[in-house]
């Protein structure tokens, strides 16, 4: 079965510098989340769209934006990277945002040095 | 406070047992979902199980089964006859779900600490 797809698998980036993650949520999934997790850490909500709006937002900082598109993938692009950006970004999709599964894919490895 | 407590830093069990990870959370939602994940140590994210509020049955997949006692507010994952490849990080998470008819809710999953399982040969 097709699974959420993530690129890039892993990115390095200096300070200050920007980057782009893309999420390509499962076929027929409209929703899509963005969660951050640092390491050994639990994952953090971030942001997540329905229907390419924004329908709920946690902590993501000011530097940090995303949208989701007419094909319902969706980009999280992040700005002035400090290190404590450093972390795995996950997407996650799932059909419909109230209810059911939310499927996670491999994730971003993010290094910022 | 926090909304989902995992009270098990880490866990050994011994191939082939079987071995149940707590989960309990806090919620004055009626509406409410519960999930259990698997983060192996290559880092993906795993969907293992779901248990909705309302649901009158204690999930299950294959191996996998949710003790849900609604009373106690826990979620406990029962995973029989451990294989070395349930090695993993296991995170409980709730979602407080959208409201029908106001649309209030939260569309986030709130992740537990995790507990780290590790199975014996």
């Amino acid at each position: 079965a097709a699974g959420v797809i993530q690129s890039p698998r892993h990115l390095i980036k200096e300070k200050r510098e920007t980057a782009t993650l893309k999420c390509y949520p499962i076929p027929r999934h409209d929703t899509v989340y963005w969660y951050q997790q640092g390491p050994g850490q639990d994952p953090q909500f971030l942001i997540s769209f329905y229907e390419k709006m924004q329908s709920d937002k946690g902590s993501i900082p000011d530097r940090f934006s995303a949208q989701q598109f007419s094909d319902y993938h969706s980009e999280l692009n992040m700005s002035s990277l400090e290190l404590g950006d450093s972390a795995l970004y996950f997407c996650a999709s799932s059909l419909g945002p109230g209810y059911g599964e939310q499927y996670f894919g491999p994730g971003t490895r993010l290094t910022v040095t | 406070a926090q909304k989902i407590t995992q009270t098990q830093p880490g866990m050994f069990v011994q191939e082939k047992e079987a071995v149940t990870l707590d989960c309990t959370y806090d919620t004055s939602d009626p509406s409410y979902g519960l999930f259990w994940y698997k983060q192996p140590s290559s880092g993906e994210m795993i969907f293992l199980i779901y248990q909705g509020s309302y649901d009158q049955q204690n999930a299950t997949e294959g191996r996998y089964s949710l003790n849900f006692q609604k009373a106690r507010k826990s979620a406990n994952l029962v995973i029989s006859a451990s294989q070395l490849g349930d090695s993993a990080m296991y995170f409980c998470a709730m979602r407080e779900l959208i409201d029908a008819y106001s649309g209030a809710g939260s569309y986030q999953l709130t992740f537990g600490k995790g507990t780290k399982l590790s199975v014996i040969p």
